[in-house]
C-alpha cells in the first residue's frame, strides 16, 4: 500500500517568514493530493490540494508543489501569521479506490 | 448543510462495554471513513465504505466493527471497549467513488475515553 512521510514534525518560524512542510509517498498509482489545517481540538480542513497533472497550485498565501518523478510534494506557507498556526497533515489519494493516506503531520508555529 | 454530524461528541466508557459512534453526511457523497486520531500518530483508517453496501478494513481494525446503514450513514462499534481505544474518532466523507478523486470533508470527532 501507500506510504506518505511527512516532515517535519514541528516547525517553529518568525511571524512574516515562509514556512515549507514536506511530504514523500511511495506509490506511483498516487494522484490526487490534499492538504489539511487543523487547529487545536477541531476537525482537519482541507486548506488546498492538487492532481498529478500539476506542477504548482496557488492560493493567495499558501501554494503547493508537486514532483512525480521524486515522489514528493510541499506545502509552501508566505507572510506567516499567528492564526497559521496549527497541524498540518499532507495525503495521498491513489486513482482507484477513494483511499486516503495520511502523512503524521506537522506542528506549525508562528511566533509574534 | 451540516456537512457531517458526528454523535456523541464526548464519551467515557468503562473497559468491556460496547458502544456505537455514530456518522451522517448530507453531501450524497458515496464513500466514507473512520478513522481515529493519537498524538503524534497522524490520522489512522479504521474502516472505510466506498459505496453503499461495501465496507474495508483499514489500518487499524481490529478491535471494531462498522455498518453502512444507507447512504448517508456510517456507524463505528466498539463491542468490548479497551483501553487502548481511547482515542479521538473522525468521521470523514468524500465525493463520488470511480470519479476524480475528490477531498474528505470531516466530523467534528468523538473524544472517547475508556477507563
Amino acid at each position: 500500500g501507500e506510504n506518505v512521510e511527512q516532515h517535519p514534525s514541528t516547525l517553529s518560524v518568525q511571524e512574516g517568514d515562509s514556512a515549507v512542510i514536506k511530504c514523500t509517498y511511495s506509490d506511483s498509482a498516487s494522484n490526487y493530493f490534499p492538504w489539511y489545517k487543523q487547529e487545536l481540538g477541531k476537525r482537519p480542513q482541507l486548506i488546498i490540494d492538487i492532481r498529478s497533472n500539476v506542477g504548482e497550485k496557488k492560493d493567495q498565501r499558501i501554494a503547493v508543489t508537486l514532483n512525480k518523478t521524486a515522489k514528493h510534494f510541499s506545502l509552501h506557507i508566505t507572510e506567516t501569521q499567528p492564526e497559521d498556526s496549527a497541524v498540518y497533515f499532507c495525503a495521498a489519494s491513489p486513482n482507484t479506490g477513494n483511499q486516503f493516506y495520511f502523512g503524521t503531520g506537522t506542528s506549525l508555529t508562528v511566533i509574534p | 448543510n451540516a456537512g457531517v454530524t458526528q454523535t456523541p461528541k464526548f464519551q467515557v466508557l468503562k473497559t468491556g462495554q460496547s458502544m456505537t459512534l455514530q456518522c451522517a453526511q448530507d453531501m450524497n457523497h458515496n464513500s466514507m471513513y473512520w478513522y481515529r486520531q493519537d498524538p503524534g500518530m497522524g490520522l489512522r483508517l479504521i474502516y472505510y465504505s466506498a459505496s453503499e453496501g461495501t465496507t474495508d478494513k483499514g489500518e487499524v481494525p481490529n478491535g471494531y466493527n462498522v455498518s453502512r446503514l444507507n447512504k448517508r450513514e456510517f456507524s463505528l462499534r466498539l463491542e468490548s471497549a479497551a483501553p487502548s481505544q481511547t482515542s479521538v474518532y473522525f468521521c470523514a466523507s468524500s465525493g463520488d467513488y470511480g470519479t476524480a478523486n475528490q477531498p474528505q470533508h470531516f466530523g467534528d470527532g468523538t473524544r472517547l475515553s475508556i477507563l
